[in-house]
């Protein structure tokens, strides 16, 4: 991955059980997403964090983020066999120009057994 | 709402062959990006478009070519396909007024070249 690593590569969970997965980036950002992709699928944005914030919350998803660590954990809570995806964290780099291009890391892929 | 179409969804063709790929944006969004991702890899940006100008390049191949037209959608050009050249095509866009951040992803075009 050119980002880093995403931690951990696969996952096995049972429903109503809570997922967490990390991210580690390697630049300086401006930004960092959380993306989910199905089997083949487009990519659905989930949330985005900010580098000046440190948590932030939708429905039942969990997001940190840790600049001095260049990590970010997702957490999805009481799981559903729906949220069986891969899950990708993307990052914006602070940049001077225009660019705004999402570097990815390489995914956790999700498997939430009924 | 209106989301990112692509077109063809799925395209096959022989080695050295030339595919065009489309990419019609959500309306009133002015940024369109390209991104491509091989077999259980993440996507990894290959060109963007602002207000139908090329913004910013990423690890596009120099048998690519890309454009964004007067109406804004976008069109993929890939000649002399290699093998390697098999993937998902994804394209995403954004809205500049809310500083682009958030991209919204199209289903994708897979690709696969014999």
């Amino acid at each position: 991955s050119q980002q880093g690593e995403e931690d951990p590569q696969a996952l096995s969970i049972q429903e109503g059980e809570n997922a967490t997965m990390n991210c580690s980036y390697k630049t300086s950002i401006n930004n960092l997403q959380w993306y989910r992709q199905n089997s083949g699928r487009g990519l659905v944005h989930l949330i985005l964090i900010r580098s000046n914030e440190r948590e932030k919350h939708s429905g039942r998803l969990r997001v940190t983020l840790d600049t001095s660590k260049k990590s970010s954990s997702l957490l999805i809570t009481a799981s559903r066999a729906a949220d069986t995806a891969s899950y990708f964290c993307a990052t914006v780099q602070i940049s001077s120009g225009s660019a705004r291009q999402l570097t990815f890391g390489s995914g956790t892929q999700l498997t939430v057994l009924p | 709402a209106a989301g990112v179409i692509q077109s063809p969804r799925h395209l096959i063709k022989e080695k050295r062959e030339t595919a065009t790929l489309k990419c019609y944006p959500i309306p009133r969004h002015d940024t369109v990006y390209w991104y491509q991702q091989g077999p259980g890899q993440d996507p990894q940006f290959l060109i963007s478009f602002y207000e139908k100008m090329q913004s910013d390049k990423g690890s596009i191949p120099d048998r690519f070519s890309a454009q964004q037209f007067s109406d804004y959608h976008s069109e993929l050009n890939m000649s002399s396909l290699e093998l390697g050249d098999s993937a998902l095509y994804f394209c995403a866009s954004s809205d500049g007024t809310g500083g682009h951040w958030t991209q919204y992803f199209g289903p994708g075009t897979r690709l696969l070249v014999l």
